[in-house]
């Protein structure tokens, strides 16, 4: 079985530009889960999706944002960037239960200049 | 607010040499307990997850186990393909998805 992809792996963006982060989730797998990880702050969640709607948020300024399509792909929008946004950023994906354990993906480094 | 604790930060074992890992955690009504393992510049790969204190998993070398306050991730006689970053998070009940990371404990297993 396929694991968690996302796309691009490598992002590199100027301050006040916005961004867009691709992740398809296992197959079968109905939630997806975001994370951003810097040395600073360790592994923090932004948000989770599960059928298309936004279940749990983290305490993330309103410039990060996301969608699930029907299929369960999601994406994840990040405007007005700042040099601060930089980090590795996390999908991770799981069935469907609160318990189900989430599998992650590589990442995305995105560097903000 | 749910905190996860890891010590120590680094640790650096000479091959066959075990050891333990700590996670101290406060949660309200946990739900699980993940150990995951990080190498640099990739995802976290899932190695355990544990429900209830008493608890208790093994897998290779790798074994971990649960009380009410802490969770130990114990190395045995470890191979220098298990330097890695070691984390450790919880899910509380009622938070759908999300998990509290710690910071993480840096192995280095040298020949």
């Amino acid at each position: 079985k396929a694991g968690v992809t996302q796309t691009p792996r490598y992002l590199i963006k100027t301050r006040g530009q916005q961004v867009t982060l691709s992740c398809s989730p296992i197959s079968g797998h109905r939630s997806v889960s975001w994370y951003q990880q810097t040395p600073g702050q360790g592994l923090q969640f932004l948000f989770e999706y599960f059928s298309e709607t936004q279940r749990n948020k983290g305490n993330f300024p309103g410039r990060f944002s996301g969608r699930q399509f029907s299929n369960s792909r999601s994406e994840m929008n990040v405007s007005t960037l700042e040099l601060g946004d930089s980090a590795l950023y996390l999908c991770a994906s799981k069935l469907q239960g609160a318990a189900d354990t989430q599998y992650f993906g590589p990442g995305t480094r995105l560097t903000v200049l | 607010e749910d905190q996860v604790t890891q010590s120590p930060e680094a640790l650096r074992l000479q091959e066959g040499e075990s050891s333990s890992l700590n996670c101290s955690y406060t949660v309200s009504g946990l739900r699980g307990l993940f150990w995951y393992r990080q190498d640099p510049g990739k995802g976290p790969e899932f190695l355990f997850t544990l429900y209830s204190a008493g608890e208790e998993k093994e897998k290779e070398r790798l074994k971990a186990t649960l009380t009410k306050k802490e969770s130990f991730l114990h190395i045995t006689a470890p191979k220098p393909e298990d330097s890695a970053t070691y984390l450790c998070a919880v899910q509380a009940g009622g938070t759908a998805s999300k998990l509290t990371f710690g910071t993480g404990t840096r192995l280095q297993v040298t020949l």
